[in-house]
């Protein structure tokens, strides 16, 4: 299973386009990288997930370079309700393996107003 | 999006007693489902895999005994917190992955465990 290394913490304040990246060196050719969102006493919320290049949906995009051992999760302006912890994780179902679902520290993103 | 729940969502006991946790995938079915356990400031701990109608598959020190868990249809698995402690206080969340994308979960709202 790749291991992932992120930020702790981030602070920015409101309308703020905030990156936060995730190293993961060892991942394997079939892994996928995805991000997760979690408020307070709430389950993790899915974000984005991608492969390769850049993907981009209503909420963020994700950068993901050519050699795929890191990546950047890109929110555009960002509110006060941005304020939660982010996770990256690596890894991918069709492995057969539950180990996918690791979850490394997090970054706590703090928005000031 | 598929949308998995979690009753209860918060329960306080003695300690001693057992708490049952269920999970459901509301609109979907589920052969996989997995159990976490967060602490406070803490990331998720993955603590078992729930299969539909055969064993569950527990991480390395996570007491099979204490934590049981039986997954007897394709929208429902429970956890069981036996003869539960203080220190089994914790955030206890569900998830179930999505039917297409490789690693997309569907977390439930989590279970506030609080033993006395």
């Amino acid at each position: 299973l790749a291991k992932t290394t992120q930020p702790i913490s981030m602070d920015s304040y409101e309308g703020q386009e905030v990156n936060i990246t995730c190293s993961h060196n060892n991942i394997a050719t079939n892994d996928y990288i995805t991000w997760y969102q979690q408020f307070p006493s709430q389950g993790p919320r899915f974000i984005i997930q991608g492969y390769k290049t850049k993907v981009t949906n209503e909420v963020a995009s994700l950068f993901i370079p050519a050699d795929r051992k890191s990546s950047t999760l890109s929110l555009p302006r960002v509110s006060l309700s941005d304020t939660a912890v982010y996770y990256c994780l690596v890894g991918g179902l069709s492995s057969g393996s539950a180990r996918q679902l690791t979850f490394g520290s997090g970054t706590q993103l703090t928005v000031l107003p | 999006g598929a949308v998995v729940s979690q009753h209860p969502s918060w329960v306080i006991c003695k300690s001693g007693t057992s708490v049952k946790i269920e999970c459901r995938s509301l609109d979907f079915q589920a052969t996989t489902m997995f159990w976490y356990r967060q602490f406070p400031k803490q990331s998720l701990m993955l603590m078992a895999t729930s299969n539909e109608g055969s064993k569950a598959t527990y991480e390395q020190g996570v007491e099979k005994d204490k934590f049981l868990i039986n997954h007897a249809s394709l929208t429902l698995s429970t956890l069981t917190v036996t003869s539960a402690h203080p220190e089994d206080s914790s955030f206890y969340i569900c998830s179930a992955p999505g039917q297409g994308s490789a690693n997309e979960q569907f977390f439930g709202p989590g279970t506030r465990l609080t033993v006395l």
